[in-house]
């Protein structure tokens, strides 16, 4: 069964630092092009960060570069997202996705985890 | 980052067909088209169509995507009860170097 988890939400005061984690299974994992996109409460989707299959390119969004990191793991089939200076404006559902090669096709997410900035 | 331009909301009556369009520019929709995403509330998106109207397993033949120029369209035909939800277009952005969403379309079925 292919499957994503994210884990490491919670809430966090503005300046500081939070890493979330998502737990792929049952989908060749090594192999895939992964991204983190987020959901604000009540908002649309806003892509934040992109890795290929081996974590030699990373690609970021305007909006979290130089403040957010994400990073792979192969051996342990996981997807990290190291964010930092976090901002109230970064609260929101946070999900990672697999892309299935074509540009924008998002085929597989996690359920998300909750990120919430207090000031 | 500049995104992807959807209507709001589009509202059509139950076993009728709404289409919900996603306006791009040559960076984005006219260069390698965009992916289609539903998402129902509380849960997370739905790939419903990538690249040239391919389907994943499993999605209704009832959802068709085209794309004509800068603007990538999502068609609904016999639209249920269950297709009630929010629609996403996404695509590659050239100049901003990342990938872009549409704003969203809540679909209403009356």
């Amino acid at each position: 069964q292919v499957q994503l988890v994210e884990s490491g939400g919670g809430v966090v005061r503005s300046g500081r630092s939070l890493r979330l984690s998502c737990a792929a299974s049952g989908l060749a994992f090594s192999t895939k092009i992964m991204h983190w996109v987020r959901q604000a409460p009540g908002k649309g989707l806003e892509w934040l960060a992109f890795i290929s299959h081996d974590g030699s390119t990373k690609m970021y969004a305007d909006s979290v570069e130089g403040r957010f990191t994400i990073s792979r793991d192969n051996s342990n089939n996981t997807l990290y997202l190291q964010m930092s200076t976090l901002r109230v404006d970064d609260t929101a559902l946070y999900y990672c996705a697999r892309e299935n090669g074509d540009p924008g096709a998002f085929d597989v997410w996690g359920q998300g985890t909750m990120v919430t900035v207090s000031s | 980052q500049a995104g992807l331009t959807q209507p709001p909301s589009v509202s059509k009556d139950l076993r009728q067909t709404a289409t919900v369009t996603c306006t791009g520019d040559n960076n984005n929709v006219g260069n390698q088209g965009a992916a289609w995403l539903q998402q129902h509330r509380g849960h997370p998106p739905k790939l419903l169509s990538h690249r040239n109207n391919n389907r994943p397993s499993g999605i209704s033949e009832r959802f068709s995507a085209s794309r004509s120029g800068n603007t990538a369209s999502l068609t609904i035909n016999e639209l249920q009860p269950e297709d009630e939800a929010d629609y996403y277009c996404s695509a590659w952005d050239s100049s901003l170097n990342g990938w872009v969403f549409g704003g969203g379309t809540m679909v209403t079925v009356l």
